[in-house]
């Protein structure tokens, strides 16, 4: 079956470095990649996605890249806040809703 | 107020009773997931739902059993708890096709 696969799976950075998380996934079917923050006590927010017919997209200091063709999909976080620090997920997505798959989940520190 | 809500936010239970949690969305979205939420396996998937009436099983579905009579309601509920049964359930809403899931904020239930 499917498998979504996530590392680090801890990562402490200092304020104003930056953060990259790696997700691999089987399914070559699989086309819709979203990345969800946790914070304590809160439920995951989608913080952004990329789709298969797309390599790179940025929102302000977050970045997603997708190699479909290794099946290799990363979380790029720049100038780092301590308000960054939280669990992060990615997910592969395909052809139906019991398909998705969560990433292990990543415990990511920003230390001031 | 625009969202997804879930009830109660904590809930204490016994073993073999039965209990009910509440998931309420207002963007008319016409997915609806539960997820159970456990150190050491993740995010999965107990059941969802496309629309109302229609439900299907996830990953975990025993032990669980969700309704849908209208699109903005989706209760899960647990016939008769148990220990195993101890979590953090997130009900998460979806409009139709690839899209990134909402969260609730999700109840921590325990079964003592």
């Amino acid at each position: 079956g499917e498998n979504v696969e996530q590392h680090p799976s801890t990562l402490s950075v200092q304020e104003g470095d930056s953060a990259v998380i790696k997700c691999t996934y089987s399914d070559s079917a699989s086309n819709y990649f979203p990345w969800y923050k946790q914070e304590l006590g809160k439920g995951p927010q989608l913080i952004i996605d990329i789709r298969s017919n797309v390599g790179e997209k940025k929102d302000q200091r977050i970045a997603v890249t997708l190699n479909k063709t290794a099946k290799h999909f990363s979380l790029h976080i720049t100038e780092t806040q301590p308000e960054d620090s939280a669990v992060y997920f990615c997910a592969a997505m395909g052809t139906s809703y019991d398909k998705v798959i969560f990433g292990p989940g990543t415990s990511l520190s920003v230390i001031p | 107020d625009a969202g997804i809500t879930q009830s109660p936010r904590y809930k204490i239970t016994e073993t073999g009773r039965q209990v009910t949690l509440m998931c309420h969305q207002t963007w008319s979205h016409s997915y609806m997931f539960w997820y159970r939420q456990d150190l050491g396996h993740g995010l999965r998937l107990i059941y969802y739902s496309a629309a109302a009436d229609i439900t299907d099983k996830g990953e975990v579905p025993d032990g669980y059993v969700v309704s849908r009579s209208k699109t903005e309601n989706f209760p899960l509920t647990l016939e008769s708890a148990t220990r195993s049964q101890t979590s953090v359930y997130f009900c998460a809403s979806s409009a139709a096709g690839l899209n990134g899931y909402t969260f609730g904020s999700g109840t921590r239930l325990t079964v003592v």
